[in-house]
């Protein structure tokens, strides 16, 4: 499958720990974006990057929230000191970098907080 | 005011229908349009860019009016594979922050 790919697809965790979401992009593509939605509503925007270089960040990313592409392929976002409120789906998309072309979403990282 | 707004829906339209859909954006700059389709419990793919000269894709037209910051869907023929969540899409100029609307749910009936 050459598309976009999330690890893990579902996570679970208690209050107060920290978890970490990994994005593998399609190949070559340069731009990726973090989403994250939440039941009856769009996706919203976190951040994104081109290459390594993350360019825009949303003001929803609070200082829990942190994510990297090392190396300008795959990209981590890591959620510290998790709260009830982050339970959501986060969504990786990633585009050629060409212009305002499509973006590709990968299936998401469901992640709920008890 | 939200950035981008949505008809709120449900719609619930028998087979064979036209059914429009219509989304607001506040945000003069932006750019780029675009409808994605999102089933349940799946991502977002994208359905159709929106060019101001307005387009066409089969059953689907998109069309954007920026002196009004209004884009519609018109989806005529309407098929129970249509039944989706339809996702208005802004690009901003200068960037590529994305915002996307909450989403319009339709249903369609045998």
């Amino acid at each position: 499958d050459t598309g976009v790919s999330q690890d893990p697809r579902h996570k679970i965790t208690k209050r107060g720990q920290n978890v970490t979401f990994r994005c593998d992009p399609i190949s070559e593509h340069n731009r990726l974006y973090w989403y994250r939605q939440t039941l009856g509503q769009g996706p919203e925007f976190l951040t994104y990057f081109q290459n390594e270089a993350q360019l825009e960040k949303s003001r929803l990313l609070s200082d829990r929230f942190s994510a990297e592409r090392p190396k300008g392929s795959f990209s981590t976002l890591e959620i510290q000191r998790t709260e009830q409120g982050d339970s959501a789906m986060y969504l990786c998309a990633s585009t050629t970098g060409q212009g305002t072309d499509t973006q590709y979403f990968g299936p998401g990282t469901r992640l709920t907080v008890l | 005011r939200k950035e981008v707004e949505q008809d709120p829906g449900p719609f619930n339209v028998p087979e064979g229908a036209t059914v429009a859909f219509n989304c607001t954006y506040s945000n003069s700059a932006s750019q780029s349009f675009f409808w994605y389709r999102q089933d349940c419990r799946k991502e977002p793919k994208l359905l159709m860019s929106v060019y101001s000269s307005g387009n066409e894709d089969g059953r689907f037209t998109a069309q954007l009016n920026r002196a009004s910051q209004y884009i519609s869907l018109l989806i005529r023929d309407s098929k129970l594979s249509d039944s989706a969540t339809y996702l208005c899409v802004v690009i901003y100029t200068g960037g590529f922050k994305t915002i996307f609307g909450a989403g319009t749910r339709l249903f369609v009936k045998a």
